[in-house]
């Protein structure tokens, strides 16, 4: 299978834990992009990479989330602290340069 | 900023019928549509895009959009609807510097 690919699918934690996500682009894309679904809404933008570069930042990645792109390929994006209202899907796309995104299957986080 | 409206949270149409989800944007300059489609607990998958030309766009799965400058429109069209495209539909802008916005989507029920 060639496109992104999220792992875990699913993660349940206990509040206040801390969890990572990761996040493999399709091989060839230099872009690669986090957003958050929340149930009945569409995917907000949290942050993105050009290669390793994190390039742009939403006002909604607080100082509890932080991501990265080590070597321009995987990405991670971690949550520290865990409160319920994170709870939600969270989407890895990747593209090449600004062409279209491509999405992985997501992350599903539910904080108990 | 960019923003994308889908002013309908539902639309149902019987099998065999034409099928309209409406998109309406705003953007400053060129605009940059797509639509994406999300089946339950997936990641959302590429329909079309409309970048510049034919203001006609056809996508996968039998799907087109119309790109209408003047009314700022951007609406999902197929001419016979089947069951298996009920699914969550998204519209999306982005500006030139790849920064896409989503709307809140629309909930397609084809009914047999």
């Amino acid at each position: 299978d060639t496109g992104v690919s999220q792992d875990p699918r699913h993660k349940i934690t206990k509040r206040g834990q801390n969890v990572t996500f990761r996040c493999d682009p399709i091989s060839e894309h230099n872009r690669l992009y986090w957003y958050r679904q929340t149930l009945g809404q569409g995917p907000e933008f949290l942050t993105y990479f050009q290669n390793e570069a994190q390039l742009e930042k939403s006002r909604l990645l607080s100082d509890r989330f932080s991501a990265e792109r080590p070597k321009g390929s995987f990405s991670t994006l971690e949550i520290q602290r865990t409160e319920q209202g994170d709870s939600a899907m969270y989407l890895c796309a990747s593209s090449s340069h600004s062409d279209t995104q491509y999405f992985g299957p997501g992350t599903r986080l539910t904080v108990l | 900023a960019q923003s994308v409206a889908q002013p309908e949270d539902q639309v149902n149409v019987a099998e065999g019928n034409p099928l309209t989800v409406k998109c309406t944007y705003s953007v400053s300059g060129n605009p940059y549509l797509f639509w994406y489609v999300q089946y339950p607990n997936r990641g959302l998958q590429f329909l079309l895009k409309y970048i510049t030309g034919d203001n006609l766009v056809k996508g996968s799965y039998g799907f087109e959009a119309e790109f209408n400058k003047s009314q700022t429109s951007f609406h999902l069209k197929k001419p016979s609807a089947l069951v298996s495209d009920s699914a969550l539909y998204f519209c999306a802008v982005r500006d030139r510097a790849g920064d896409m916005r989503f709307g809140a989507g629309t909930r397609l029920t084809v009914k047999p």
